[in-house]
């Protein structure tokens, strides 16, 4: 079974600083992978998704993630942090397969982002 | 964007009660639901999967006659929390996929459920 792992669960920042947001997977074949981000009040909203071709993608609001397939990792990040940024991070993954498991997300635990001023 | 919306967006029972969540999607139709439970400074965890027209798979270790899904409508699925106690008090979020193909997964607000 697939599992997620966001080892950082609380990252604090300041504002105009860069970010980057650690996801690391563990799954036999290439997953899907993606990255949400949830807001109080709020569903979560896709960032940005790596199903496959250039391992760089990017995605919403100014954030990048890279694929390494070599760390089993999927990691976000963004050059200048903004205080609207503030809020918790999900990193999901999915089967490629098809039948009773296609497209069931797994998330990582979370990471909360607190940005200074 | 395609929207998903929840009702309530929170609720309060007594212990022994039931309590149904409604999760629609607004501008598309959804073949496909699903339903995630999240404890507080946890993770998502997949209860179900729910399809239209046809009976919702659970996940390991849910119980399916204590958390019924019905999905009985393109733009429809509710999670019905039968006898709850307050260990089932929890953020219950709903997701709906777009027909298709499409991996994307469009969630709604979440319901905050409080047992009493």
């Amino acid at each position: 079974a697939q599992s997620v792992t966001q080892p950082d669960i609380h990252i604090t920042v300041s504002e105009g600083a860069s970010l980057e947001l650690r996801c690391n997977y563990s799954y036999g074949a290439t997953p899907y992978l993606f990255w949400y981000v949830q807001s109080p009040g709020q569903g979560l909203q896709l960032l940005l998704k790596y199903f496959s071709g250039d391992t760089l993608v990017q995605g919403i609001k100014g954030f990048e993630a890279e694929f390494k397939r070599s760390q089993s990792s999927f990691n976000l990040r963004k050059p200048s942090v903004h205080w609207s940024d503030a809020a918790e991070y999900f990193c999901a993954v999915a089967p490629d397969a098809g039948g009773t498991s296609y497209g069931k997300l797994t998330f990582g635990q979370g990471t909360i982002l607190t940005v200074h001023p | 964007g395609a929207v998903v919306s929840q009702h309530p967006s929170w609720v309060i029972c007594k212990s022994g009660t039931s309590v149904k969540i409604e999760c629609r999607s607004l501008d598309f139709q959804a073949t496909t639901m699903f339903w995630y439970r999240q404890f507080p400074k946890q993770s998502l965890m997949l209860m179900a999967t729910s399809n239209e027209g046809s009976k919702a798979t659970y996940e390991q270790g849910v119980e399916k006659d204590k958390f019924l899904i019905n999905h009985a409508s393109l733009t429809l699925s509710t999670l019905t929390v039968t006898s709850a106690h307050p260990e089932d008090s929890s953020f219950y979020i709903c997701s709906a996929r777009t027909p298709g193909g499409n991996y994307e997964q469009y969630f709604g607000p979440g319901t905050r459920l409080t047992v009493t």
